[in-house]
């Protein structure tokens, strides 16, 4: 157990929908990442969040947003979604500015399937 | 970022030390080399990391050549549960506002034999 958690676990959706995944990080982590991992592209990073101020963005799309809020966790909200959107999300979580140290803590992910 | 290459599959022994390759040839200076694994769809674990100098933990060791274009991580007793997809990475220190853009490659898939 890594101590990240994640909601919910699965989603099926139809497209065109709009979900929200929600993202609790480890207990005294700063930094939460967002990750999407579907069978032809690999995990990819979509976006970092650090201590409620976003970071570093990836290959997020227009359609996808995210937000970290006071206590620390964070929500990835999808819209208008499509076929393609299907993949497992993870999200991760370290400690922050430490100069040496960069441990990612993944979540057990969320698995979307948009029909 | 540096990219890596990894070879995409490799077979071990139970019992048996499991080296995984990893190149990095166009690392900075500044950026460290990660090892992550991913069992079936679950999240990927952190294993080690390393700039310069040789590590071990109670996971894994990791070897970083002079030069710092390679490294090997070294799992010394394979057993089946480590049969998973290894990833290695390379990236800035967090400091670096674009360190956690990091992407993770295709890794290599390692299957631990009985």
């Amino acid at each position: 157990d890594s101590g990240v958690t994640q909601t919910p676990k699965h989603l099926i959706t139809a497209t065109g929908q709009r979900v929200t995944l929600r993202c609790s990080p480890r207990s005294g982590d700063l930094s939460v990442y967002w990750y999407q991992q579907s069978l032809d592209q690999g995990l990819q990073f979509l976006i970092q969040y650090y201590n409620g101020e976003e970071r570093a963005k990836g290959n997020i799309l227009e359609r996808f947003s995210a937000q970290q809020f006071p206590d620390l966790h964070s929500e990835l909200n999808l819209s208008s979604l499509e076929l393609g959107d299907s993949a497992l999300y993870f999200c991760a979580s370290s400690v922050g500015h430490r100069d040496n140290a960069y441990e990612q803590y993944f979540g057990p992910g969320t698995r979307l399937t948009v029909t | 970022d540096a990219k890596t290459t990894q070879p995409p599959s490799m077979d071990c022994a139970e019992g048996r030390a499991a080296n995984l390759p990893c190149n990095h040839s166009t690392i900075s200076g500044n950026e460290y080399v990660y090892w992550y694994r991913q069992i079936h769809s679950q999240g990927p674990q952190y294993i080690i990391h390393g700039l310069k100098n040789n590590e071990t933990n109670e996971m894994a060791s990791l070897i970083i050549t002079e030069d710092r274009k390679s490294s090997t991580l070294i799992l010394p007793h394979a057993t089946l549960r480590d049969t998973a997809v290894y990833y290695c990475i390379v990236r800035l220190p967090p400091i670096n506002t674009n360190a956690g853009k990091s992407t993770f490659g295709d890794g290599t898939t390692l299957t631990v034999k009985p």
